[in-house]
């Protein structure tokens, strides 16, 4: 069965460092999708993304998150320059329509900053 | 003001017991979609069901069952049958047409033996 898969499955970083985190959607999906994780609390909405832009963005998403679809495949979360608070797991997902659509997850990024 | 509220932080259900977890939702949107997640404490999320807010039939997938209640703006997700593996945290989420989903809290279900 297809899957959303994320690299790496653990991100260890400085404080100020950039991160990319990674991600391939399931191939015949079209929307795409970052969400976050707080340790202990709930999911939240960071970003969708179709037909190479973004669509909808949270307040989260400020200036130092960034989003990418380098090739025809995969799917990047980029954060410039990182914050303690940035520490939590994000998760991809994707789906094949827009508002009704499933989205299915990936297993997720855990973000640790130093 | 929360879009997604899920009362119940934590809920206990014996095995083999049926459970219900609620879930009210706020939106003035004509077409959403509501879905259900499991967060195994692995972490991942996995996809239970499904409901649209124009389907008149109430949702079922396996032992998942959604009790949609529109007027109440109310998407309550039944288990029957309770198994050790369902313990588990339990998210309930809305998509309205601008796109984004968003989360209740939680709830965290235990199964007890």
């Amino acid at each position: 069965e297809p899957e959303v898969t994320q690299t790496p499955s653990h991100q260890v970083t400085q404080m100020g460092q950039e991160v990319i985190l990674r991600c391939v959607p399931i191939s015949n999906h079209l929307y795409f999708y970052w969400y976050r994780q707080i340790l202990g609390q709930k999911v939240e909405f960071l970003v969708s993304f179709y037909n190479n832009e973004i669509s909808e963005k949270s307040e989260i998403f400020d200036d130092q998150f960034s989003v990418e679809r380098p090739d025809g495949s995969n799917f990047t979360l980029k954060i410039r320059s990182t914050k303690l608070e940035d520490s939590a797991m994000y998760f991809c997902a994707s789906s094949e329509m827009g508002t009704n659509g499933e989205q299915f997850f990936g297993p997720g990024t855990r973000l640790t900053v130093l | 003001a929360q879009k997604i509220t899920q009362t119940q932080p934590g809920m206990f259900v014996q095995e083999k017991e049926a459970v219900t977890l609620d879930c009210t939702y706020d939106t003035s949107d004509q077409s959403y979609g509501l879905f259900w997640y499991k967060q195994p404490s692995s972490g991942e999320m996995i996809f239970l069901i499904y409901q649209g807010s124009y389907d008149e039939q109430n949702a079922t997938e396996g032992r998942y069952s959604l009790n949609f209640q529109k007027a109440r703006k109310s998407a309550n997700l039944v288990i029957s049958a309770s198994q050790l593996g369902d313990s588990a945290m339990y998210f309930c989420a809305m998509r309205e047409n601008n796109n984004d989903m968003r989360f209740g809290a939680g709830t965290r279900l235990t199964v007890k033996p």
